[in-house]
């Protein structure tokens, strides 16, 4: 398993404003993976951040609003950009522990209101 | 194309009652399945994982979960519900691509637990 912290665990923000989120794990991972939960609803993945390469965004998910870094095998972030209050949500980061199971493990997530 | 249906979002059972949360799946190729938990303003915790072995899967805090790939179902069961298991559980199926492992997850069951 993965042991993975995020930063921070939960922010009010304005409107019109950025917020990065910070995902830090204990063992290094090729892959790593940002979710998006907004309330009441289940898991929608953003976009796999694979560390030396460009972030692989889904559909309805683009880079100038949600832009993410991966410097290292153990570290990412993700930028909330412009936000609005339909951006308030709860954002997941999980790592992919490969190896033939390939089960993802999930950080505690941050807990983002936008006013 | 993979999905996954959790059938009924909210659940009810009495303390000590049988728990059983449903999911389906649906899979061009054989899927890896899993159960997680997620407690109140947290993450997401893995339950357990279906890998191709064993069909009846053993995982934390007493539940289980059958992989029956002639229903296309992997129900997650406990013999006595506790209060502690109160929580909204996720069913997700994992399928590997060739960008990668892609994890679908179902829209979730809320369980009570009722004293």
């Amino acid at each position: 398993s993965a042991v993975i912290s995020q930063k921070p665990s939960r922010d009010i923000c304005q409107r019109g404003t950025s917020l990065t989120i910070q995902c830090q794990v204990d063992s290094q991972v090729t892959m790593m993976f940002w979710y998006r939960q907004q309330p009441g609803q289940s898991l929608t993945l953003i976009a796999t951040a694979n560390q030396g390469s460009e972030a692989t965004y889904e559909s309805g998910f683009v880079i100038d609003k949600f832009p993410i870094s991966r410097p290292n095998l153990t570290f990412s972030t993700l930028t909330v950009s412009n936000m609005s209050p339909e951006d308030s949500s709860i954002y997941l980061c999980s790592v992919d522990t490969a190896g033939g199971t390939d089960t993802q493990y999930f950080g505690p997530g941050t807990r983002l209101t936008v006013l | 194309a993979q999905s996954v249906t959790q059938l009924g979002s909210h659940v009810s059972v009495s303390e000590g009652a049988l728990v059983l949360l449903r999911c389906n799946y649906s899979s061009s190729v054989p899927p890896y399945l899993f159960w997680y938990v997620q407690y109140p303003n947290q993450g997401l915790q893995l339950l357990l994982k279906y890998t191709s072995a064993a069909t009846l899967v053993k995982g934390i805090n007493g539940f289980e979960a059958e992989f029956k790939k002639s229903e296309t179902s992997f129900h997650l069961t406990k013999p006595s519900a506790h209060m502690s298991d109160a929580a909204e559980y996720f069913c997700a199926v994992s399928v590997r691509g060739s960008g990668g492992n892609q994890f679908y997850f179902g829209t979730g069951t809320s369980l009570t637990v009722i004293p």
